[in-house]
């Protein structure tokens, strides 16, 4: 079993709604999630991070956690052809050590 | 505005050629790591630091050496480059006093092609 799994995608959604990616991890010790997103060749950069369970919102992004289920998603709301890229979740376990999945690659569509 | 930078950006080397890359930081963090993205793997962890005298291998630092030469300066090397190090290699930067939940700032990237 991966320890942070992603569906690979491509996720594709129509501009204006919203796009659900989701991510499940196997080490219960991990404490805090970090959403990243990547363009093309370029490096990942930080959307959100979240540590406690249930739901935190920021502008159009919304991060959910479910550490019983190992579960946490984001959700992105009145997609832009501007949020088409992989989007990477990061469990952090300890010392500062971050746990990439494989990522997801969204796709909105005009 | 406070940075990561890496050089080169992108290099192309030979089979068995010793190569070092370079990560500079503005930032004033003390932790700095390096990763290798192939893929459909993403990112794996090579080596990182806590301070100029703490430095701990990652998941896949078979290959690669690495030097903290300063607080911001964090250099990785390969002692004799294979092709299956051909990799978007990154190095990433993070504070743990910052109230960010410790987020790493990633630099631009190293492209690097092993023939």
């Amino acid at each position: 079993q991966k320890e942070v799994e992603q569906n690979s995608g491509p996720l594709s959604v129509p501009e204006g709604a919203i796009a659900s990616l989701n991510c499940t991890y196997s080490d219960r010790g991990s404490q805090s999630f970090f959403w990243y997103r990547q363009y093309s060749g370029k490096s990942p950069e930080l959307i959100m991070f979240i540590y406690s369970n249930g739901d935190k919102e920021d502008g159009r992004f919304t991060a959910q956690l479910n550490k019983a289920s190992q579960y946490v998603s984001l959700l992105i709301r009145d997609s832009q052809p501007s949020d088409s890229a992989t989007y990477l979740c990061a469990p952090r376990r300890t010392a500062s050590k971050l746990t990439f999945g494989t990522g997801t690659r969204l796709q909105v569509t005009l | 505005d406070a940075d990561v930078t890496q050089t080169p950006r992108n290099r192309i080397t030979k089979t068995g050629k010793r190569i070092m890359l370079e990560c500079s930081q503005t930032k004033g963090h003390d932790r700095m790591y390096w990763y290798r993205q192939d893929p459909g793997l993403g990112l794996r962890l090579i080596y990182y630091s806590f301070d100029v005298k703490d430095i701990n291998k990652g998941e896949i630092s078979d290959g690669y050496s690495v030097s903290r030469q300063a607080q911001a300066k964090f250099s990785l090397s390969l002692e004799s480059a294979i092709p299956n190090q051909t990799a978007l290699y990154f190095c990433a930067t993070s504070d743990p006093n910052s109230g960010q939940g410790e987020t790493q700032y990633f630099g631009p990237g190293t492209r690097l092609l092993v023939l």
